[in-house]
């Protein structure tokens, strides 16, 4: 398996609810991140896990709240969000060790729209 | 801080060569990654360079002068498939896992 796998794909919820975005892979991977894109920009780093815990946070609104259960799962909790928070989440892995221990592999992503 | 720059756009024809520069100021550098991102896509890996020189891959090369904060991707016998943005990402230095992505080059590959 050789694939990061994000749930949902799409997903529209409106400023006062509560969703979660989530992403697993089963690479062995024992680091995971979230970014965030914009239409025609790049990813922005949002959170970084290493071996399930975390190792960056830059500057998040705490409206966003990264979970890790395990080495495989990474969830992003969603709650009270505003509209310019509608993006694409992009969720990444990499070894974390060994050669190529940086290279990330992404998921599909997430495409959020907050009314 | 870091700082990543590449141009914005670039064409070019079926069959030929391109070059995309990518220029960057780090107070610490633990490498340089290439990914290619097709509209509505995720990023794909395609090359990477921690030493200075050139990396060959397949139609794909990637070159880096760290005294020069300089890289480029060299792309050859450029195929319809290939119009994509190119994006290059910077590891910092004491930061573990943290990827700067630079603004992406949008290459547009015309028959």
């Amino acid at each position: 398996d050789t694939e990061v796998t994000q749930t949902p794909k799409h997903l529209v919820m409106g400023m006062t609810n509560k969703k979660s975005l989530k992403c697993e892979q089963h690479m062995g991977h024992r680091a995971m991140y979230w970014y965030k894109q914009k239409a025609k920009k790049p990813p922005e780093l949002m959170f970084v896990y290493s071996y399930e815990k975390l190792s960056i946070n830059e500057s998040v609104p705490s409206r966003f709240s990264p979970e890790c259960p395990n080495s495989s799962l990474l969830n992003l909790h969603l709650h009270a969000l505003q509209p310019e928070d509608s993006a694409l989440y992009l969720c990444a892995s990499s070894p974390g060790q060994g050669n190529g221990a940086n290279v990330l592999t992404f998921g599909a992503g997430s495409r959020l729209t907050v009314l | 801080g870091q700082n990543i720059d590449q141009p914005t756009e670039m064409t070019a024809t079926e069959g030929a060569i391109v070059q995309i520069n990518c220029t960057y100021q780090t107070s610490g550098f633990n490498g340089l990654f290439w990914y290619q991102q097709h509209a509505g896509e995720a990023p794909t890996f395609l090359s990477y360079n921690v030493l200075d020189g050139l990396e060959e891959k397949g139609r794909f090369s990637s070159f880096l002068s760290r005294s020069k904060g300089y890289s480029y991707l060299l792309l050859k016998e450029l195929q319809m498939k290939d119009s994509a943005s190119y994006l290059c990402a910077v590891i910092h230095r004491g930061y573990g896992q943290n990827f700067v992505f630079g603004p992406g080059t949008r290459l547009s590959v015309l028959p």
